[in-house]
C-alpha cells in the first residue's frame, strides 16, 4: 500500500493565522489526493479533491496544492470553526486507499 | 439532500459477527459506490473496502480479506458491511461513505456506528 505521511501531527495556531499542513506519499500519486476535516464525534467532511479542487460549499480560505509525492493544505486565515483534525487521503491505488495519520489544529 | 443514515451502536463478544447498515437517500443509489472506513478510538482513518451499488462488485482491504463482506439492497437503497471473527482491535467507529467510482474520494459520509468488542 502507498504510505501517506502528514506533518506536523499537531499544530498550535491563533485565529487569523495562515496554516499549512503537508502530506507526503511514499510513491507518486499524480493529483489523486483529497483532504478532509474531522471534528470530535463527527464524520469527516470533504474539503479538497484532486489535490486542488475545492468541494462545493467549502470556504475559499481552504486551498490545496501539489502533485506527485508532496501536497499541502493551506488555510489562509484560521477561523474559530477550523480547529479540528485534518486528514489527507490518496486514491491513486484503488486496491488500497490510504489516509495520512492526521494533523490536529489546536488553539494557541 | 444526500444522506447516509447508519444503524445503531453494537456490543459484541470476541469471535462474533456484526452487520452494520447504511441507508442512502437524496441521490440515485445505483449511480455510486459505497466505501466503508473505520476509526479506532483516538486513532486515524482506515479504509476497509468498496462496493458498487450498480453491479455489486467489491474490493476489500487486504488485511480484512476473508473476514469482511459488503453487500447492497437496491430495493431499499441500503448498503451493509458484515465483519466476522471479531477481535478487540476491531473496536471502532465504522463509517459508510459515498464514492463515485472505485478508487476515488468520499463526498458524503454516514454518522458512524460504534462497534465495541469486549468479553
Amino acid at each position: 500500500d502507498i504510505q501517506m505521511t502528514q506533518s506536523p501531527s499537531t499544530l498550535s495556531a491563533s485565529v487569523g493565522d495562515r496554516v499549512t499542513i503537508t502530506c507526503r506519499a511514499s510513491q507518486s500519486i499524480s493529483s489523486w489526493l483529497a483532504w478532509y476535516q474531522q471534528k470530535p464525534g463527527k464524520a469527516p467532511k470533504l474539503l479538497i479533491y484532486d489535490a486542488s479542487s475545492l468541494e462545493s460549499g467549502v470556504p475559499s480560505r481552504f486551498s490545496g496544492s501539489g502533485s506527485g509525492t508532496e501536497f499541502t493544505l493551506t488555510i489562509s486565515s484560521l477561523q474559530p470553526d477550523d480547529f479540528a483534525t485534518y486528514y489527507c487521503q490518496q486514491y491513486n491505488s484503488y486496491s488500497g486507499l490510504t489516509f495520512g495519520g492526521g494533523t490536529k489544529v489546536e488553539i494557541k | 439532500q444526500v444522506q447516509l443514515v447508519q444503524s445503531g451502536a453494537e456490543v459484541k463478544k470476541p469471535g462474533a459477527s456484526v452487520k452494520v447498515s447504511c441507508k442512502a437517500s437524496g441521490y440515485t443509489f445505483t449511480s455510486y459506490g459505497i466505501s466503508w472506513v473505520r476509526q479506532a478510538p483516538g486513532q486515524g482513518l482506515e479504509w476497509m473496502g468498496w462496493i458498487s451499488a450498480y453491479n455489486g462488485n467489491t474490493n476489500y482491504a487486504q488485511k480484512l480479506q476473508g473476514r469482511v463482506t459488503m453487500t447492497t439492497d437496491t430495493s431499499t437503497s441500503t448498503a451493509y458491511m458484515e465483519l466476522r471473527s471479531l477481535r478487540s482491535d476491531d473496536t471502532a467507529v465504522y463509517y459508510c461513505a459515498r464514492v463515485e467510482i472505485l478508487g476515488a474520494y468520499f463526498d458524503y459520509w454516514g454518522q458512524g456506528t460504534l462497534v465495541t468488542v469486549s468479553s
